[in-house]
């Protein structure tokens, strides 16, 4: 398998402008996590997904972040507006339902809003 | 008050050194442990898992947790220069699968 699989790996952005993070996880994978790893913050629980429902987005900061995932192979993580703020990696991860729990975590998307 | 507190450092440490990362909790709730290995630029990979209090060894790497004082440690033996990496602890409870990590701690192991 190819693993976890993000896209774009680097954005450049202007605050105010829409953007989207995109996330394919590893097949047979059931559950789909979204975390934010910043120098201050560390690595911060967004949202996660079991059977593309979401079940806990407490962690989503604000109405400007919206997730989706409509189907078992793909989720977005949307951004409207952008703020200087955002600026982070953002990191996708999936697991299957059994063995460790470990997470599979693809190589992130570098985003920088100005 | 964090979750999880974890030391950001960073350490830097000689070739063959012993090294320990520590992390604490104030949620008695967690039950399973981990800690995972993120190089510049990539994501975060599982180094070692466990899920009860005690020592887990697994080659130069072995993961001690104390539940009763909440604090949980990663020891690295005879320590190598591709040892260079940021240090994640982990955590979850029981029944959830809301995994809190720490913030990270950069090592450098020096040739």
């Amino acid at each position: 398998d190819a693993g976890v699989i993000q896209s774009p790996r680097h954005e450049v952005t202007e605050m105010g402008q829409e953007v989207t993070l995109r996330c394919k996880p590893i097949s047979g994978h059931d559950y789909l996590f979204w975390y934010r790893q910043t120098m201050m913050r560390g690595l911060e629980l967004l949202i996660y997904f079991n059977n593309n429902v979401p079940i806990d987005d407490s962690g989503m900061p604000e109405d400007r972040f919206s997730a989706k995932m409509p189907n078992a192979s793909f989720s977005t993580l949307k951004i409207q507006p952008s703020e200087p703020r955002d600026s982070a990696v953002y990191f996708c991860a999936s697991r299957g339902w059994e063995g460790t729990g470990e997470l599979f975590f693809g190589e992130g998307s570098r985003l920088t809003v100005l | 008050q964090k979750e999880v507190e974890q030391d950001p450092g960073p350490l830097s440490v000689p070739e063959g050194a012993i090294v320990s990362l520590n992390c604490t909790y104030s949620n008695s709730a967690f039950q399973y442990f981990m800690w995972y290995r993120q190089y510049s630029r990539k994501g975060p990979e599982l180094l070692m898992y466990t899920y009860s209090s005690g020592n887990k060894e697994d080659g130069r790497f072995t993961a001690q947790v104390d539940k009763s004082s909440k604090y949980i440690s990663l020891f690295i033996r005879d320590s190598q220069p591709s040892d260079s990496a940021t240090y994640l602890c982990a955590m979850i409870t029981s029944g959830t699968y809301k995994y809190i990590f720490g913030t990270g701690t950069r090592l450098k192991v020096l040739a």
